[in-house]
């Protein structure tokens, strides 16, 4: 069963358009974190975010910003005022007491283009 | 994050061959993790090492592919006589204890030809 489900496999926008990347994942952990990763075209991974079970404060970072709802097991990201530098594959992961090590569980992606 | 250094950055190897991918963890960190990412997938979890010890290789293929973490030294991911299904790329990631936060070496891109 899919622990983390991006169910937008691609979305495309135009500059300065604000775009929300859902994630909704599945556990029945009580402690766990939920990351954001940005994979740019260079292929790296960039760390966005980590953020605990117990807190559900949402987090703003210059046009960033994460919306965490245990209600709905859902931690959505959004870019305000998208740029062409935006563009690329964010990955959402839950990471679960019950893993070994609380090892990464990934969702396959949303592949974001922001174009001029 | 660049301080978790995996080399080479793409390795090219023929079917039958051996591919070794080396994973040097950022200083001061005694866990590491790999994870594959197959085209146009997400990553997926292979093994979790501490110094000289496989703590969960679930996530690994049952032949061919084995992990190690020496005391000294980086961690190896030997992939034995490889085969087109391989050709990935092959991620580490390191911690200084279980897992919180993971930071990510660049990766290396296994083709397989």
């Amino acid at each position: 069963a899919q622990k983390v489900t991006q169910a937008q496999t691609e979305i495309s926008v135009v500059e300065k358009e604000d775009v929300t990347l859902d994630c909704v994942y599945e556990t029945r952990d009580t402690t766990y974190y939920l990351f954001w990763y940005k994979q740019p075209p260079s292929g790296e991974l960039v760390f966005l975010i980590r953020r605990n079970s117990f807190d559900e404060q949402n987090e703003i970072s210059g046009r960033y910003s994460w919306n965490f709802q245990k209600s709905t097991s859902s931690f959505n990201f959004t870019i305000t005022a998208s740029q062409v530098v935006d563009s690329a594959v964010y990955f959402c992961a839950l990471s679960e007491s019950s893993n070994s090590g609380y090892a990464l569980n990934f969702g396959k992606g949303t592949s974001l283009l922001v174009t001029p | 994050n660049a301080g978790v250094m995996q080399n080479p950055r793409h390795l090219v190897r023929r079917r039958g061959q051996e591919a070794r991918l080396r994973c040097s963890p950022m200083k001061g960190h005694s866990h590491v993790y790999w994870y594959r990412q197959l085209p146009e997938e997400g990553l997926k979890f292979m093994v979790y090492l501490q110094k000289e010890n496989i703590i969960d290789e679930s996530g690994m293929p049952k032949e061919r592919f084995s992990a190690e973490f020496p005391k000294e030294g980086p961690s190896i991911l030997r992939i034995q006589q490889v085969v087109r299904g391989d050709s990935a790329a092959y991620f580490c990631a390191s911690s200084t204890r279980t897992l919180t936060e993971a930071f990510f070496g660049q990766g290396t891109r296994l083709t397989v030809v």
